[in-house]
């Protein structure tokens, strides 16, 4: 079956420590996301890429760093200068790059901090 | 720019009620809405979509909504609730002007027997 596959389900993140978020899609989308949830603000975009190798931010990054080496794979590094990472964490895909199409999205990484 | 409202971040209903979820966009350009549904600790399922075809959407799970331009609304609703309903309901708008969607805050369904 195609999808979108978010690792790991949990994270814990200590003071000061880089983690790194996977999210892996064969679904052969050109467009990928990740967004952050926080309770009752809905979905928050923190990067998207549009093709391999390219990257824009979204309203977010602050913290956040993230590359696209293959089309398949969007991982998202929560770095220690996010000082609030607590959150879950969703990844999308979608084949269109006007926004005209839906999203498909993975079933995402909780973060929390220890 | 665009930008979704979701009235309401709680709506509770009995079983074999109707639902009704309320969703109001903002757009210079045509714009094409979505509506989501999450279950907890899970991704987002996309449950219907407007792209301009026909104002009344059929999705899944017997949900439909209705474009109604002059009103700038995109409800959802469903004749008669189920315990399974139980859920968030995310609203999202996007457009030519951009390739971004744009959600709403969300409005979490309790559905009681």
């Amino acid at each position: 079956d195609g999808g979108i596959t978010q690792s790991p389900k949990y994270l814990f993140r200590k003071e000061g420590q880089n983690v790194t978020l996977s999210c892996e899609q064969n679904l052969n989308h050109d467009a990928m996301y990740w967004y952050r949830q926080d309770p009752g603000q809905g979905l928050r975009l923190i990067y998207y890429s549009q093709i391999v190798n390219d990257f824009q931010k979204g309203d977010i990054a602050e913290g956040y760093s993230v590359s696209r080496e293959k089309k398949e794979s969007f991982p998202l590094t929560v770095t220690s200068a996010q000082k609030n990472p607590t959150a879950f964490y969703l990844c999308a895909s979608s084949d269109d790059l006007r926004g005209t199409q839906p999203q498909h999205f993975g079933d995402g990484t909780r973060l929390s901090i220890l | 720019a665009q930008s979704v409202t979701q009235l309401g971040s709680h709506v509770s209903v009995s079983e074999g009620a109707l639902v009704l979820l309320r969703c109001n966009y903002s757009s210079s350009v045509p714009p094409y809405l979505f509506w989501y549904v999450q279950y907890p600790n899970q991704g987002l399922q996309l449950l219907l979509k407007y792209t301009s075809a026909a104002t009344l959407v059929k999705g899944i799970n017997g949900f439909e909504a209705e474009f109604k331009k002059s009103e700038t609304s995109f409800h959802l609703t469903k004749p008669s609730a189920h315990m399974s309903d139980a859920a968030e309901y995310f609203c999202a708008v996007s457009g030519y002007s951009t390739d971004k969607l744009i959600f709403g805050t969300g409005t979490r369904l309790q559905v009681f027997p």
